[in-house]
């Protein structure tokens, strides 16, 4: 299994900030992705974290918008820039160890943008 | 684009057996069928991982026919606290990693 830590759990921020969410993991991991739900929809997945190179992201999602790091196999962060209440999800963190395995969830951070 | 189609919604009472079908008409050869359920406030649980045939644990049951086209999650004797988003997921279909969710089905249990 994975145990996975996300900071902030929450937070209001003012539109044309940004915001850096944390996604720490208690073992390595092959995969780790970010995925966005609005309010009552599915979950949309942003883009995939490659330790050690530019993540790859999803259609509709850029990296001006949302940089991403992973500086290794345990850590991962997403930057929502320049918010505009649109914004304004849950943001989560998965990870898998594997292709076709299990995929562990964070409890996600819900980003408020007023 | 989502892989699957489920229904949006189901209502069940307690006690009764619940089974939610996801269609999966494109799955690839090397996709695996994964269930997760989400509880409002939460990141998605892992529910059942199945490729064919049959796949049981002690919370579900799932049933793959041979073509794999399709695939039902059984929830025995569902409670009150089995109220929540059910999510059918395969692979996407490129033989990668992704999990491309579906809209989900909500489902209601009523006492």
């Amino acid at each position: 299994s994975a145990v996975i830590s996300q900071k902030p759990s929450r937070d209001i921020c003012q539109r044309g900030t940004s915001l850096t969410i944390q996604c720490q993991v208690d073992s390595q991991v092959t995969m780790m992705f970010w995925y966005r739900q609005q309010p009552g929809q599915s979950l949309t997945l942003i883009a995939t974290a490659n330790q050690g190179s530019e993540a790859t992201y999803e259609s509709g999602f850029v990296i001006d918008k949302f940089p991403i790091s992973r500086p290794n196999l345990t850590f991962s962060t997403l930057t929502v820039s320049n918010m505009s209440p649109e914004d304004s999800s849950i943001y989560l963190c998965s990870v898998q160890k594997t292709t076709n395995t299990e995929a562990f969830f964070g409890q996600g951070t819900r980003l408020t943008v007023v | 684009l989502a892989k699957t189609t489920q229904p949006i919604s189901m209502d069940s009472y307690e006690g009764q057996e619940v089974n939610i079908t996801c269609s999966h008409n494109n799955i690839a050869t090397n996709d695996y069928i994964t269930w997760y359920q989400q509880f409002p406030s939460q990141g998605p649980r892992f529910i059942i991982q199945g490729y064919k045939t049959k796949v049981t644990n002690e919370v579900a049951s799932l049933f793959i026919p041979a073509d794999r086209k399709s695939s039902t999650l059984s929830l025995p004797r569902v409670s009150l606290s089995d109220t929540a988003v059910y999510y059918c997921l395969v692979g996407d279909g490129t033989g990668t990693y992704k999990y491309i969710f579906g809209t989900g089905t909500r489902l209601k249990v009523l006492a």
